[in-house]
């Protein structure tokens, strides 16, 4: 069945450090792709994302590329702040709904 | 900026009592959706809606009920709380297969 496998987390880095949160997908068809973000205490924002294999989608610094081959959408960031921290979920357009992975927290410390 | 509210955001109650959590967008979405968030962050979808009139199930069993009466107001009810059903509730709404949006999430805590 559909399903999203990201990396367990948390992940912790040092600012300014590189940032990949691996994300592999199951799916029927070509679906959308997307990342969202979840600061504390708040709901979940679009973070970025992708409509057709090889689109990249960037937004903040943050990149992931649609790699239909290996059914893919990697996260990445060359320079993560304090700020990034956050939960950070990769999706795809199921059937008449999103289809998420179970979140990666991320944990940037100074 | 996605136009999606829900009230209340903090909610402490007693077991037994009746709640309704509010979700309303004004981006004139024909999907909606509400999820509950554990504490270790999965989302598990719980019920949603096609348009008006239409309520689904959703992957994970609940005690709560939805109804869609208007194109932009998505409640949700529990006729008697119990401390099980302490969580966090988002609501979202898309406007076909494009891009859904979050609202702020209600907090809910059952003693």
């Amino acid at each position: 069945g559909d399903s999203v496998t990201q990396m367990e987390g948390p992940v912790t880095l040092s600012e300014e450090a590189f940032l990949t949160i691996n994300c592999t997908y199951t799916a029927t068809g070509y679906p959308s792709l997307f990342w969202y973000v979840q600061y504390p205490g708040e709901g979940l924002q679009l973070l970025l994302k992708a409509t057709k294999a090889d689109d990249k989608g960037s937004n903040k610094g943050f990149e992931a590329t649609y790699r239909k081959e290996t059914t893919s959408f990697h996260l990445e960031k060359g320079s993560v702040q304090v700020s990034d921290s956050a939960v950070y979920f990769c999706a795809f357009t199921g059937f008449q709904k999103l289809v998420f992975g179970t979140g990666t927290r991320l944990l940037v410390s100074p | 900026e996605a136009d999606i509210y829900q009230t209340p955001r903090y909610l402490v109650i007693g077991t037994g009592k009746k709640i309704t959590l509010e979700c309303s967008q004004t981006m004139g979405h024909d999907k909606m959706y509400w999820y509950q968030q554990d504490p270790g962050m999965e989302l598990h979808l719980i019920h949603y809606s096609y348009g008006v009139n239409s309520t689904e199930k959703g992957d994970l069993s609940s005690e709560s009920t939805v109804s869609r009466i208007r194109t932009e107001h998505f409640p949700l009810t529990l006729e008697s709380a119990r401390p099980s059903h302490t969580s966090q509730y988002l609501c979202a709404s898309r406007l076909g297969p494009e891009t859904q949006y979050f609202g702020p999430g209600t907090r809910l805590l059952v003693l």
